[in-house]
């Protein structure tokens, strides 16, 4: 059964740092794209980032360039998303999920992880 | 970069109606389009992938059309379980979502 997991809800203070994770199994993680997608609160879904961990070739969506990071270990078959310093605007839901090709969709999707980012 | 547009915004129907959802692309994404259902706290779920083909366990009410720049989908006759936002997708980017609503 494939499935991704991701880590639990978090609450940080502004200007703390950040990584989520994502741990797939049931299926080659090396294989497949993972992304990750933001859903702020009663918004829709935006477009972070994308990684393929078989060789950690990693593209971001140009509003999130430069804003995290997205790595992944495939020794662990886990993706990552960090944040360096974190702003109450990062507050938001994240999803990872995994593709197999450019063209394909977002076939199995992570439960979400909540990030709260309050003083 | 592809700009993803849905209409309507919300749309109000009782259950046993038909729903009709529009996608439209700023240029041609050939028939590279998927559709997902959200409901409220939870995780999207594929619906129709490559425009039309239905993901695994997709009950067959639901059905997807078009090529191009215009996609559509349809669901035949609405379900309770069916109320919640429908998004479209193409490579990196979401359309800003359709709320189906009870009237």
């Amino acid at each position: 059964e494939v499935q991704l997991v991701q880590s639990g809800a978090e609450v940080k203070k502004p200007g703390e740092s950040l990584r989520i994770s994502c741990k797939g199994s049931g299926y080659s993680f090396t294989t497949y794209w993972i992304a990750w997608v933001r859903q702020m609160p009663g918004k829709g879904l935006e477009w972070m980032g994308i990684i393929y961990p078989g060789d950690s070739d990693t593209r971001y969506s140009p509003s999130f360039q430069g804003q995290v990071t997205i790595s992944a270990d495939k020794s662990i078959s886990t993706a990552f998303l960090q944040w360096s310093s974190l702003k109450a605007s990062d507050t938001a839901t994240y999803y990872c999920a995994r593709r197999e090709y450019n063209t394909s969709p977002l076939d199995f999707w992570g439960q979400g992880t909540q990030v709260t980012v309050s003083s | 970069e592809i700009v993803l547009t849905q209409s309507p915004a919300t749309l109000s129907l009782s259950p046993g109606e038909r729903a009709t959802l529009s996608c439209r692309a700023s240029q041609s994404v050939s028939s590279y389009l998927a559709w997902y259902q959200q409901k409220p706290g939870q995780a999207p779920r594929l619906l129709i992938y490559d425009a039309s083909n239905r993901a695994t366990g997709i009950p067959a009410r639901f059905s997807g059309s078009g090529s191009g720049t215009d996609f559509t989908l349809t669901i035949s006759s609405l379900e309770p379980e069916d109320f919640a936002v429908y998004y479209c997708h193409q490579q990196g980017t979401f359309g800003q979502g359709t709320k189906v609503e009870i009237k």
